[in-house]
Protein backbone atom coordinates (compact mmCIF):
# COMPACT_ATOMS: atom_id res chain seq x y z
CA UNK A 1 0.00 0.00 0.00
CA UNK A 2 1.10 3.46 -0.68
CA UNK A 3 1.01 6.49 1.56
CA UNK A 4 1.41 10.25 1.16
CA UNK A 5 2.49 12.89 3.79
CA UNK A 6 2.43 16.41 3.38
CA UNK A 7 5.20 17.98 6.18
CA UNK A 8 3.22 21.12 6.67
CA UNK A 9 -0.26 21.90 6.71
CA UNK A 10 0.47 25.73 6.14
CA UNK A 11 3.25 27.41 4.22
CA UNK A 12 2.61 31.42 4.81
CA UNK A 13 4.97 33.29 2.51
CA UNK A 14 5.76 36.96 1.63
CA UNK A 15 5.15 37.76 -2.47
CA UNK A 16 7.86 37.52 -4.73
CA UNK A 17 9.83 35.29 -1.85
CA UNK A 18 10.37 31.60 -3.40
CA UNK A 19 8.85 28.59 -1.74
CA UNK A 20 9.07 24.52 -0.79
CA UNK A 21 6.10 22.62 -0.21
CA UNK A 22 7.39 19.43 1.26
CA UNK A 23 6.12 15.76 0.15
CA UNK A 24 6.87 12.36 1.58
CA UNK A 25 5.47 8.91 0.22
CA UNK A 26 5.87 5.48 1.36
CA UNK A 27 5.59 2.73 -1.35
CA UNK A 28 6.93 -1.15 -1.87
CA UNK A 29 6.76 -0.31 -5.29
CA UNK A 30 7.64 2.26 -7.89
CA UNK A 31 5.37 4.96 -8.30
CA UNK A 32 4.42 8.23 -10.53
CA UNK A 33 4.18 11.12 -8.33
CA UNK A 34 1.83 14.39 -8.85
CA UNK A 35 1.41 17.61 -7.82
CA UNK A 36 -2.36 19.02 -7.65
CA UNK A 37 -3.65 22.40 -7.11
CA UNK A 38 -6.88 23.45 -5.73
CA UNK A 39 -8.07 26.99 -5.57
CA UNK A 40 -11.25 27.87 -3.33
CA UNK A 41 -14.70 26.55 -4.77
CA UNK A 42 -12.69 24.48 -7.60
CA UNK A 43 -11.45 21.27 -8.89
CA UNK A 44 -7.84 20.04 -9.12
CA UNK A 45 -5.35 21.20 -12.02
CA UNK A 46 -2.43 19.37 -12.70
CA UNK A 47 0.49 21.38 -11.72
CA UNK A 48 3.31 18.73 -13.25
CA UNK A 49 3.64 15.03 -12.29
CA UNK A 50 6.87 12.58 -12.32
CA UNK A 51 6.20 9.37 -15.06
CA UNK A 52 10.87 8.59 -15.40
CA UNK A 53 13.57 10.25 -16.66
CA UNK A 54 15.10 13.44 -15.26
CA UNK A 55 14.00 13.77 -11.46
CA UNK A 56 13.55 17.50 -11.92
CA UNK A 57 10.29 18.12 -13.16
CA UNK A 58 8.89 21.26 -14.65
CA UNK A 59 5.24 22.62 -14.52
CA UNK A 60 2.93 25.02 -14.90
CA UNK A 61 2.50 28.84 -13.73
CA UNK A 62 6.85 28.47 -12.29
CA UNK A 63 6.61 25.23 -10.45
CA UNK A 64 9.06 22.58 -10.52
CA UNK A 65 10.01 19.54 -8.20
CA UNK A 66 12.55 17.22 -7.79
CA UNK A 67 12.07 13.45 -7.39
CA UNK A 68 14.60 11.64 -4.60
CA UNK A 69 14.01 7.69 -4.60
CA UNK A 70 16.61 7.24 -1.83
CA UNK A 71 14.85 10.10 0.63
CA UNK A 72 11.24 9.24 -1.10
CA UNK A 73 10.48 12.64 -1.43
CA UNK A 74 8.94 14.80 -4.42
CA UNK A 75 9.14 18.40 -3.40
CA UNK A 76 7.60 21.40 -4.89
CA UNK A 77 9.39 24.66 -5.34
CA UNK A 78 8.93 28.19 -7.14
CA UNK A 79 12.07 30.73 -6.68
CA UNK A 80 9.36 33.40 -7.10
CA UNK A 81 5.72 33.40 -5.72
CA UNK A 82 2.63 35.89 -6.63
CA UNK A 83 -0.65 36.39 -4.83
CA UNK A 84 -2.13 34.35 -7.34
CA UNK A 85 -0.34 31.30 -5.69
CA UNK A 86 -2.34 31.61 -2.89
CA UNK A 87 -4.10 27.85 -2.65
CA UNK A 88 -4.32 24.18 -1.38
CA UNK A 89 -1.73 21.93 -3.20
CA UNK A 90 -2.12 18.35 -3.25
CA UNK A 91 0.48 15.79 -3.83
CA UNK A 92 -0.37 12.50 -4.97
CA UNK A 93 1.09 8.31 -6.20
CA UNK A 94 0.19 6.01 -8.18
CA UNK A 95 1.64 2.92 -8.21
CA UNK A 96 2.60 1.58 -11.34
CA UNK A 97 2.33 -2.34 -10.83
CA UNK A 98 -1.42 -2.37 -10.73
CA UNK A 99 -1.23 0.34 -13.35
CA UNK A 100 -4.81 1.57 -12.68
CA UNK A 101 -4.16 5.50 -12.28
CA UNK A 102 -5.60 5.48 -9.16
CA UNK A 103 -4.51 8.58 -7.05
CA UNK A 104 -3.57 8.21 -3.15
CA UNK A 105 -3.43 12.01 -2.00
CA UNK A 106 -1.97 13.73 0.85
CA UNK A 107 -3.31 16.06 3.20
CA UNK A 108 -2.64 19.19 1.61
CA UNK A 109 -0.69 22.29 1.95
CA UNK A 110 -2.34 25.66 2.01
CA UNK A 111 -0.08 28.15 0.17
CA UNK A 112 -0.72 31.48 1.76
CA UNK A 113 1.04 34.26 -0.22
CA UNK A 114 0.96 37.89 1.59
CA UNK A 115 1.38 41.21 -0.50
CA UNK B 1 -12.64 21.11 -25.98
CA UNK B 2 -14.44 20.78 -23.25
CA UNK B 3 -13.17 19.52 -20.15
CA UNK B 4 -14.31 17.27 -17.26
CA UNK B 5 -17.86 18.62 -15.97
CA UNK B 6 -20.18 17.76 -13.29
CA UNK B 7 -23.95 17.92 -12.09
CA UNK B 8 -25.10 19.81 -10.08
CA UNK B 9 -23.00 21.98 -8.46
CA UNK B 10 -24.50 21.80 -5.16
CA UNK B 11 -27.27 19.93 -3.55
CA UNK B 12 -28.60 19.29 0.53
CA UNK B 13 -30.10 16.21 1.42
CA UNK B 14 -31.54 14.83 4.27
CA UNK B 15 -30.13 11.81 6.17
CA UNK B 16 -31.76 8.42 4.71
CA UNK B 17 -31.98 9.94 1.51
CA UNK B 18 -30.44 8.44 -2.08
CA UNK B 19 -28.67 11.07 -4.26
CA UNK B 20 -27.05 10.56 -7.69
CA UNK B 21 -23.98 12.55 -8.87
CA UNK B 22 -22.95 13.05 -12.68
CA UNK B 23 -19.87 13.30 -14.71
CA UNK B 24 -19.04 13.79 -18.07
CA UNK B 25 -15.19 13.38 -19.27
CA UNK B 26 -13.15 14.83 -20.78
CA UNK B 27 -13.62 14.56 -24.58
CA UNK B 28 -11.75 11.80 -25.92
CA UNK B 29 -11.24 10.38 -22.67
CA UNK B 30 -12.78 6.72 -21.57
CA UNK B 31 -12.36 6.24 -17.76
CA UNK B 32 -14.01 7.75 -14.95
CA UNK B 33 -12.69 7.61 -11.46
CA UNK B 34 -14.84 9.21 -8.30
CA UNK B 35 -12.88 10.71 -5.42
CA UNK B 36 -14.90 12.18 -1.99
CA UNK B 37 -13.01 15.05 -0.46
CA UNK B 38 -14.17 15.88 3.26
CA UNK B 39 -13.76 19.42 4.62
CA UNK B 40 -9.75 20.04 5.14
CA UNK B 41 -8.66 16.87 3.97
CA UNK B 42 -7.37 14.94 0.74
CA UNK B 43 -9.10 13.63 -1.95
CA UNK B 44 -10.11 9.63 -0.93
CA UNK B 45 -10.41 7.07 -3.91
CA UNK B 46 -14.09 5.70 -4.33
CA UNK B 47 -14.03 3.73 -7.53
CA UNK B 48 -13.40 3.81 -11.23
CA UNK B 49 -15.42 2.38 -14.28
CA UNK B 50 -13.90 1.34 -17.86
CA UNK B 51 -15.76 -0.01 -20.31
CA UNK B 52 -19.06 0.33 -18.19
CA UNK B 53 -17.45 -1.76 -15.29
CA UNK B 54 -16.22 -0.92 -11.94
CA UNK B 55 -12.84 -1.83 -12.64
CA UNK B 56 -11.10 -0.93 -9.42
CA UNK B 57 -13.03 -0.12 -5.37
CA UNK B 58 -11.34 2.10 -2.73
CA UNK B 59 -12.72 1.83 0.94
CA UNK B 60 -16.04 2.45 0.37
CA UNK B 61 -19.07 1.01 1.56
CA UNK B 62 -21.33 -0.59 -0.64
CA UNK B 63 -24.06 1.97 -0.30
CA UNK B 64 -21.84 4.15 -2.84
CA UNK B 65 -22.36 2.45 -5.89
CA UNK B 66 -21.61 3.44 -9.67
CA UNK B 67 -22.46 3.52 -13.61
CA UNK B 68 -20.63 4.28 -16.76
CA UNK B 69 -22.68 5.01 -19.87
CA UNK B 70 -21.87 4.04 -23.64
CA UNK B 71 -20.64 7.57 -24.00
CA UNK B 72 -18.09 7.48 -21.21
CA UNK B 73 -20.22 9.37 -18.60
CA UNK B 74 -20.71 8.54 -15.30
CA UNK B 75 -23.09 8.33 -12.37
CA UNK B 76 -22.08 8.03 -8.59
CA UNK B 77 -25.25 7.14 -6.34
CA UNK B 78 -24.97 7.45 -2.69
CA UNK B 79 -27.86 5.56 -0.65
CA UNK B 80 -28.94 5.64 3.21
CA UNK B 81 -26.92 8.76 3.27
CA UNK B 82 -24.96 9.66 6.71
CA UNK B 83 -24.13 13.24 8.13
CA UNK B 84 -20.53 11.97 7.35
CA UNK B 85 -21.01 11.74 3.83
CA UNK B 86 -21.01 15.55 3.08
CA UNK B 87 -17.85 16.11 0.94
CA UNK B 88 -16.94 17.47 -2.61
CA UNK B 89 -17.30 14.25 -4.48
CA UNK B 90 -14.57 14.78 -7.56
CA UNK B 91 -14.50 13.27 -11.15
CA UNK B 92 -11.77 12.24 -12.81
CA UNK B 93 -11.03 11.26 -16.38
CA UNK B 94 -8.58 9.58 -18.25
CA UNK B 95 -7.47 7.28 -21.06
CA UNK B 96 -7.78 3.61 -20.58
CA UNK B 97 -7.11 3.93 -16.85
CA UNK B 98 -4.27 6.27 -17.53
CA UNK B 99 -2.29 7.98 -14.78
CA UNK B 100 -2.77 11.19 -16.04
CA UNK B 101 -6.19 12.53 -14.77
CA UNK B 102 -8.32 15.64 -14.88
CA UNK B 103 -10.75 16.51 -12.69
CA UNK B 104 -13.63 18.49 -12.99
CA UNK B 105 -15.06 21.18 -10.55
CA UNK B 106 -16.92 18.58 -7.88
CA UNK B 107 -20.33 18.74 -6.51
CA UNK B 108 -20.56 19.61 -2.94
CA UNK B 109 -22.82 17.56 -0.79
CA UNK B 110 -24.38 18.40 2.03
CA UNK B 111 -26.07 15.85 4.29
CA UNK B 112 -28.43 17.63 7.19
Amino acid sequence: AQSVTQLDSQVPVFEEAPVELRCNYSSSVSVYLFWYVQYPNQGLQLLLKYLSGSTLVKGINGFEAEFNKSQTSFHLRKPSVHISDTAEYFCAVSDLVSNTGKLIFGQGTTLQVKP
Amino acid sequence: DAGVTQSPTHLIKTRGQQVTLRCSPKSGHDTVSWYQQALGQGPQFIFQYYEEEERQRGNFPDRFSGHQFPNYSSELNVNALWLGDSALYLCASSVRRGHEQYFGPGTRLTVT
